[in-house]
């Protein structure tokens, strides 16, 4: 059964900074990496779709890389701003059912 | 844009009773979701449905039940309600393949009490 993991849970950075979110997956069969956005009771965004042909994605200060042969996807935000506090999530789709499974987030803070 | 749609934000109810939340998307998606979401414990998906009358249990599909009966409408049903019960339930939807990305709605915060 598919396990994708989110580390770290938490992080808190200055604005400014460029920063590196990481999620790694177990079953390398997948057929994309998505990446979300979810602000405090809200529904989830989706930020960047990579296919498992892909290697990266980018849309604006966002960059999103995967390595299916290690089970790895970074997820790359450049020159931070307070805007993007929020928790960060990763989902893998696989499997015959074609579910998502979610990572459990990175809860990012962007201090002023 | 996507525009995914829940009925309400917030619920209350009391143990035993039968609930409904409503989720409608307006752009013509085959597949619909819905999830749960705990702290700790993620995102879990109870239902989905890539059709009209079509459904598939997820991986909490237990003490709930699921209808379509319109492609736009996706119905999540809590029998006899639970504690174990409350929680954000999140409804998505996403275009033809499941390769598409899915769209959320806003999210029902439910306290069964």
């Amino acid at each position: 059964k598919q396990e994708v993991t989110q580390i770290p849970a938490a992080l808190s950075v200055p604005e400014g900074e460029n920063l590196v979110l990481n999620c790694s997956f177990t079953d390398s069969a997948i057929y994309n990496l998505q990446w979300f956005r979810q602000d405090p009771g809200k529904g989830l965004t989706s930020l960047l779709l990579i296919q498992s042909s892909q290697r990266e994605q980018t849309s604006g200060r966002l960059n999103a890389s995967l390595d299916k042969s290690s089970g790895r996807s970074t997820l790359y935000i450049a020159a931070s701003q307070p805007g993007d506090s929020a928790t960060y999530l990763c989902a893998a789709l696989a499997g015959s059912a074609r579910q998502l499974t979610f990572g459990s987030g990175t809860q990012l803070t962007v201090l002023p | 844009d996507v525009k995914v749609t829940q009925s309400s934000r917030y619920l209350v109810k009391r143990t035993g009773e039968k609930v409904f939340l409503e989720c409608v998307q307006d752009m013509d998606h085959e597949n619909m979701f819905w999830y749960r979401q705990d702290p700790g414990l993620g995102l879990r998906l109870i239902y989905f449905s890539y059709d009209v009358k079509m459904k598939e249990k997820g991986d909490i599909p237990e003490g709930y039940s699921v209808s379509r009966e319109k492609k736009e409408r996706f119905s999540l049903i809590l029998e006899s309600a639970s504690t174990n019960q409350t929680s954000m339930y999140l409804c998505a939807s996403s275009l033809g393949t499941f390769q598409e990305t899915q769209y959320f709605g806003p999210g029902t915060r439910l306290l069964v009490l």
